[in-house]
């Protein structure tokens, strides 16, 4: 049973549009969730990490989890095509844990 | 922020040959680097995690004598790919954080894309 699951896409939305993104899991030990966004052949930037339940927010983005469905979420507001990048969520069970990773969703904004 | 520095960007060898990729934390000492290996459409695989003045641990199912790790320094993390074959064409990606507990505050290399012909 993989561990965690991701779309990989591609997604394809016009610029300004809201974009959500999820990632489901199934070990209920994870703790730590974490979004990167890798441009093509580049490394992965982190653009926000959580713990537990709840949200968070970061200018035009918000990472979201629930923990009780095992779900994490990353919404991009006002999309611009430089958001146009893969998406990997990534978890870990504790801090000193390794960090999983999705297989990672392309998104494409389209001007 | 915190920069992670990957050479080379791209290498195209020989099969047989070996191939080392280095990694330098720029601005602060990383006593701890990681290595990962990507493969097209696929997620980030741990292979290593680099240890300054120690043995790496390798991951299962990693061959560590196949891919040497060498953390000689605070700033600095070689893998070396020995007797390198097709299937190892991969991008490789390095990671380093500055110590502390919050590691998912990871800051990546550009990644090397080898090809072995």
């Amino acid at each position: 049973q993989k561990e965690v699951e991701q779309d990989p896409g591609p997604l394809s939305v016009p610029e300004g549009a809201i974009v959500s993104l999820n990632c489901t899991y199934s070990n209920s030990a994870f703790q730590y969730f974490m979004w990167y966004r890798q441009y093509s052949r580049k490394g992965p930037e982190l653009l926000m990490y959580t713990y537990s339940s709840g949200n968070k927010e970061d200018g035009r983005f918000t990472a979201q989890v629930d923990k009780s469905s095992k779900y994490i979420s990353l919404f991009i507001r006002d999309s611009q095509p430089s958001d146009s990048a893969t998406y990997l969520c990534a978890r870990k069970k504790n801090r000193d844990d390794k960090i999983i990773f999705g297989k990672g969703t392309r998104l494409h904004i389209l001007p | 922020g915190a920069v992670v520095s990957q050479h080379p960007s791209w290498v195209i060898c020989k099969s047989g040959t070996s191939v080392k990729i280095e990694c330098r934390s720029l601005d602060f000492q990383a006593t701890t680097m990681f290595w990962y290996r990507q493969f097209p459409k696929q997620s980030l695989m741990l292979m290593a995690t680099s240890n300054e003045g120690s043995k790496a641990t390798y991951e299962q199912g990693v061959e560590k004598d196949k891919f040497l790790i060498n953390h000689a320094s605070l700033t600095l993390s070689t893998l070396t790919v020995t007797s390198a074959h097709p299937e190892d064409s991969s991008f490789y990606i390095c990671s380093a954080h500055s110590g502390g507990r919050e590691n998912e505050k990871l800051f990546f290399g550009s990644g090397t894309q080898l090809s072995v012909l």
